[in-house]
C-alpha cells in the first residue's frame, strides 16, 4: 500500500535552532514529492515540488531534499513565524492522471519559540 | 481577493441532514479538487474536476457524496444523510495544468460538525 510517513509528529525549537523534518514514502512509482505548509484554520500552502533523487529546492530558511526513499525539509535559523504544520505529499503512479491527486502524510507540527 | 474561496467556513448539522458546500476557484484555473482533512491527519483526496468533467473519484467518496462543477466554474459538494464520521474539514483546491509542477492552491476549507 502506498504510504507517506512524517517524523517527528511535533518539534519544538528555539529561535535560531536549525533542524530537519523527515518524510519517508513507500509508493509503487513516484511522480513527484510535495511540501506544503499549513497554518491553523487555513488550507495548505505550497512550498516545493521535487521529482528525482538528488534534487534540492530552497526558499528563504527552508531547503527540501529528496532521496529514493525519503525527503528532508531543513529549516535553518528558524523564526517564530515559521511555526506551522508542514505536510509532505506524494503523487504516485496509478493514482489517476491528474497531478493533484496526492497522498499526504500526517504532518509535523513545528513550534519556534523566541 | 483572488484566492480560492469556500463557503460556509463552518457548518453544524444534525445527523441525517443534508449539507452543501461551495468552492470558487481561482478564475483562470480549470482544475478543481476536493479533499477531506480530519484532526491530526493530512488531507485525503476525494475528487477531481477538469473544467466541468469529474474525472477522478476516490473510494472514500461514498454514494452519499456528490460533487458538481457546472460550466467549469464554481463547484459544490453535497453530503446526504450526514453521519458523525463525516465531521471533518472539507478543502477545495484549484490549479492550472503544468507539465512540470502542478501547484495546488487551497482554500481555507469548510469545517463540518455533525451532531
Amino acid at each position: 500500500e502506498d504510504q507517506v510517513t512524517q517524523s517527528p509528529e511535533a518539534l519544538r525549537l528555539q529561535e535560531g535552532e536549525s533542524s530537519s523534518l523527515n518524510c519517508s514514502y513507500t509508493v509503487s512509482g513516484l511522480r513527484g514529492l510535495f511540501w506544503y505548509r499549513q497554518d491553523p484554520g487555513k488550507g495548505p500552502e505550497f512550498l516545493f515540488t521535487l521529482y528525482s533523487a538528488g534534487e534540492e529546492k530552497e526558499k528563504e530558511r527552508l531547503k527540501a531534499t529528496l532521496t529514493k526513499k525519503e525527503s528532508f525539509l531543513h529549516i535553518t535559523a528558524p523564526k517564530p513565524e515559521d511555526s506551522a504544520t508542514y505536510l509532505c505529499a506524494v503523487q504516485a503512479v496509478g493514482y489517476g492522471g491528474s497531478q493533484g491527486n496526492l497522498i499526504f502524510g500526517k504532518g509535523t507540527k513545528l513550534s519556534v519559540k523566541p | 481577493d483572488t484566492g480560492v474561496s469556500q463557503n460556509p467556513r463552518h457548518k453544524i448539522t444534525k445527523r441525517g441532514q443534508n449539507v452543501t458546500f461551495r468552492c470558487d476557484p481561482i478564475s483562470e484555473h480549470n482544475r478543481l479538487y476536493w479533499y477531506r482533512q480530519t484532526l491530526g491527519q493530512g488531507p485525503e483526496f476525494l475528487t477531481y474536476f477538469q473544467n466541468e468533467a469529474q474525472l477522478e473519484k476516490s473510494r472514500l467518496l461514498s454514494d452519499r457524496f456528490s460533487a458538481e462543477r457546472p460550466k467549469g466554474s464554481f463547484s459544490t459538494l453535497e453530503i446526504q444523510r450526514t453521519e458523525q464520521g463525516d465531521s471533518a474539514m472539507y478543502l477545495c483546491a484549484s490549479s492550472y495544468p503544468s507539465t512540470t509542477n502542478e501547484k495546488l492552491f487551497f482554500g481555507s476549507g469548510t469545517q463540518l460538525s455533525v451532531l
